[in-house]
C-alpha cells in the first residue's frame, strides 16, 4: 500500500488553521496514524486510527477520514507546532509535511 | 514512565557489522510487540523491522532483509537489530519504538546514529 501525503510543506502563520491530507493507494479502513516530529527529536505520536487523539496532545489536533482519505488538523496553529507531520498505516509512512514559519 | 534508550550506533565501512540495543524500562517489555525505524539524513521515515511479544513472529522490509536480524531479550527487557553487510544507504538514525493501540507507535527511543562511510 503506497501512502500519498500532501502538500510537502507549506508556510503558516500563527492562529491559522492547517490541514494536511494522506491518501492510501487501497482502503485501509481507520489504520491510519499521524506523528510530529521535530529537528533532531524522534518522531510523536499525535493521532491513532485516523481520529483518536493520543494523550496528552493538545485537542487543537484532529484527524479525520476512513478508507483512502485522510486528514490532520491543526485548528490555531501555535509556534511549538512548527514542525514535519508524517502519516503512516502499518509498516508505510507518508513522505513527510513540513510546516514553516509565513 | 516509560523509556527507550538505543546505543551501539557508531561509523563502520562498507560491508561491516553493527549491532543496535534497545534498553526499555517502565512497562511490562514482554507485553508489547516492538519495531525499529530509520531515518537517513534530511530524509523521511522508513520502517525497517517487527517482532512480536514473543518473538516468534517478525518482519523486514525488502532494504534490509537478508542482512539484519532483529531480537529481543524479554528477561532483559532489551530489543536488539544487528546489522551484517552495511551499505552507504544504510547510513540513518535507527530509532526503537513500541507498539500500540490499532498498529499505532506510541513511544520512541531518541535514536542512535549509525554511518556507513569508506
Amino acid at each position: 500500500i503506497h501512502m500519498t501525503q500532501s502538500p510537502s510543506s507549506l508556510s503558516a502563520s500563527v492562529g491559522d488553521r492547517v490541514t494536511i491530507t494522506c491518501r492510501a493507494s487501497q482502503s485501509i479502513s481507520n489504520f491510519l496514524n499521524w506523528y510530529q516530529q521535530k529537528p533532531g527529536k524522534a518522531p510523536k505520536l499525535l493521532i491513532y486510527a485516523a481520529s483518536s487523539l493520543q494523550d496528552g496532545v493538545p485537542s487543537r489536533f484532529s484527524g479525520s477520514g476512513s478508507g483512502t482519505d485522510f486528514t490532520l488538523t491543526i485548528s490555531s496553529l501555535q509556534p511549538e507546532d512548527f514542525a514535519t507531520y508524517y502519516c503512516q498505516q502499518r509498516w508505510t509512512f507518508g513522505q513527510g509535511t513540513k510546516v514553516e514559519i509565513k | 514512565e516509560v523509556q527507550l534508550v538505543e546505543s551501539g550506533g557508531g561509523s563502520v565501512q562498507p560491508g561491516g557489522s553493527l549491532r543496535l540495543s534497545c534498553a526499555a524500562s517502565g512497562f511490562t517489555f514482554s507485553s508489547y510487540e516492538m519495531i525499529w525505524v530509520r531515518q537517513a539524513p534530511g530524509k523521511g521515515l522508513e520502517w525497517v523491522s517487527y517482532i512480536n511479544s514473543f518473538g516468534s513472529i517478525i518482519f523486514y522490509a525488502d532494504s534490509v532483509k537478508g542482512r539484519f536480524t532483529i531480537s529481543r531479550d524479554n528477561a532483559k527487557n532489551s530489543l536488539y537489530l544487528q546489522m551484517n553487510s552495511l551499505r552507504a544507504e544504510d547510513t540513518a538514525v535507527y530509532y526503537c519504538a513500541r507498539e500500540a493501540t490499532l498498529l499505532s507507535w506510541d513511544y520512541w527511543g531518541q535514536g542512535t546514529l549509525v554511518t556507513v562511510s569508506s
